[in-house]
């Protein structure tokens, strides 16, 4: 079955650190590539897509390594209101939409 | 404007019952897709209907599990016999195509079955 690995966590950081992480995928078919955000008990939303040259919104920078098959997601100046678990999603070929099991980010005054 | 409604929120059953879970998919989006998240599993996609057809069910667990779209505005996702193992959040998604950057998540029914 292919897999998408991320390292659970949790990562606990300071207020204004920077933080980082990566994804892993098995299927060197895959097409797309995003994270997502999920708030304790809520549904997850879209953050950000993942685009191959790298992309970046305000703190947050996606960026992919096809080679290697990994997306990372890096948080600059974080907040407290960045607390929570990120998810990676990664879709294309026959496996359709895939779901890592996401990694819990706390971020602490 | 109004996301996606989901019915109902908490859900509380006796092994062996049926559960019905509800769906209102966002106006206007062709595609709805039915995920269950548990800690052990995280995020799983069940089935997924374009234009109110099912297209891929690969997913659904067994066939305890059925999902039904009757019209563009509302889809259901049954469980006959629930089981202990059941017992999960289920999310519904609506788009208005295929790819996870469109798609939007209602509140989800936390599901327990005793």
């Amino acid at each position: 079955r292919k897999e998408v690995e991320q390292d659970p966590g949790p990562f606990n950081v300071p207020e204004g650190a920077t933080v980082a992480f990566n994804c892993t995928y098995s299927n060197s078919a895959s097409q797309s590539f995003f994270w997502y955000r999920q708030d304790c008990r809520k549904e997850p939303k879209l953050l950000m897509s993942v685009y191959s040259s790298g992309n970046e919104d305000g703190r947050f920078t996606a960026q992919l390594n096809r080679a290697s098959q990994y997306i990372s997601l890096l948080i600059r100046d974080s907040k407290l209101s960045d607390s929570a678990t990120y998810l990676c999603v990664v879709s294309g070929g026959a496996d359709g939409l895939t779901f890592g099991k996401g990694t819990h980010l706390i971020i602490q005054p | 404007d109004a996301g996606v409604i989901q019915s109902p929120r908490h859900e509380v059953t006796e092994m062996g019952q049926e559960v019905t879970l509800r769906c209102k998919p966002i106006s206007g989006h062709n595609s709805l897709f039915w995920y269950r998240q548990t800690m052990m599993r995280g995020l799983e996609l069940l089935i997924y209907f374009n234009n109110n057809v099912p297209i891929d069910d690969s997913g659904m667990p067994e066939d305890r599990f059925s999902a039904k779209m009757p019209n563009a505005s509302f889809s259901t996702l049954k469980i006959q016999p629930s089981e202990p193992r059941d017992s999960a959040v289920y999310f519904c998604a609506s788009s208005f195509g295929r790819g996870p950057d469109t798609q939007y998540f209602g509140p989800g029914t936390r599901l327990t079955v005793l």
